[in-house]
């Protein structure tokens, strides 16, 4: 299995809802990240995850909370979001943190907040 | 939503030419590149990548060149398909992240 895998495919939620983003990979990689891409922009990181621990947080606001449950499983948390917060948001793994390996992306999740 | 305004710089080719995407870096320091596709609704997808050791490396249909003197980085793409149409990203490995390049998208046309 070379994928990583994202549900849901679409979102639409309002300013007052909470939902979670999962995000799956079954390659035995070690490190798993979260970006936000806006349209005709490049992916942005916001988290990175290493052995199950929060590596990196590009102060990204409150509202968004990561969770890895296991090496295999990462979660986003969204809680009173903004419409600007619509956006694709991409799940990527990589064996581990550095040592010039390439990261593999999900086919992400489309986000729209009214 | 859409920002009005904004476009990504754009290569046209015709079918069965070659195609040479270009992008600069910032890091002196960055020691791994990759480039990436990332055709319509879906996630980035790997293309080829290069260290920086090195200043060529050929895969099926594209070879990556590195110039770390003026920190340029290129894919070319050989008889371009309709199907390698999409948007291609550089991306530079810097301290356990990847900064990516703005992105050019890439118009195969018959």
């Amino acid at each position: 299995d070379t994928e990583v895998t994202q549900t849901p495919k679409h979102l639409v939620m309002g300013m007052t809802n909470k939902k979670s983003l999962k995000c799956e990979q079954h390659m035995g990689h070690r490190a798993m990240y979260w970006y936000k891409q806006k349209a005709k922009k490049p992916p942005e990181l916001m988290f990175v995850y290493s052995y199950e621990k929060l590596s990196i947080n590009e102060s990204v606001p409150s509202r968004f909370s990561p969770e890895c449950p296991n090496s295999s499983l990462l979660n986003l948390h969204l809680h009173a979001l903004q419409p600007e917060d619509s956006a694709l948001y991409l799940c990527a793994s990589s064996p581990r943190l550095g040592g010039s390996k390439s990261q593999y992306f999900g086919p992400g999740t489309r986000l729209l907040v009214l | 939503g859409e920002s009005v305004g904004l476009h990504l710089p754009t290569l046209s080719v015709q079918e069965g030419d070659n195609s040479i995407i270009n992008c600069a870096y910032s890091n002196s320091a960055s020691d791994y590149f990759i480039w990436y596709k990332q055709e319509s609704g879906k996630g980035p997808q790997f293309i080829i990548d290069i260290r920086s050791n090195m200043d060529k490396r050929q895969g099926q249909r594209v070879t990556v060149l590195l110039n770390k003197t003026v920190k340029h980085l290129s894919l070319q793409i050989a008889a371009t398909q309709p199907g390698d149409s999409a948007v291609y990203f550089c991306a530079e490995d810097n301290t356990d992240k990847l900064i990516f390049g703005t992105g050019t998208r890439l118009q195969v046309f018959p």
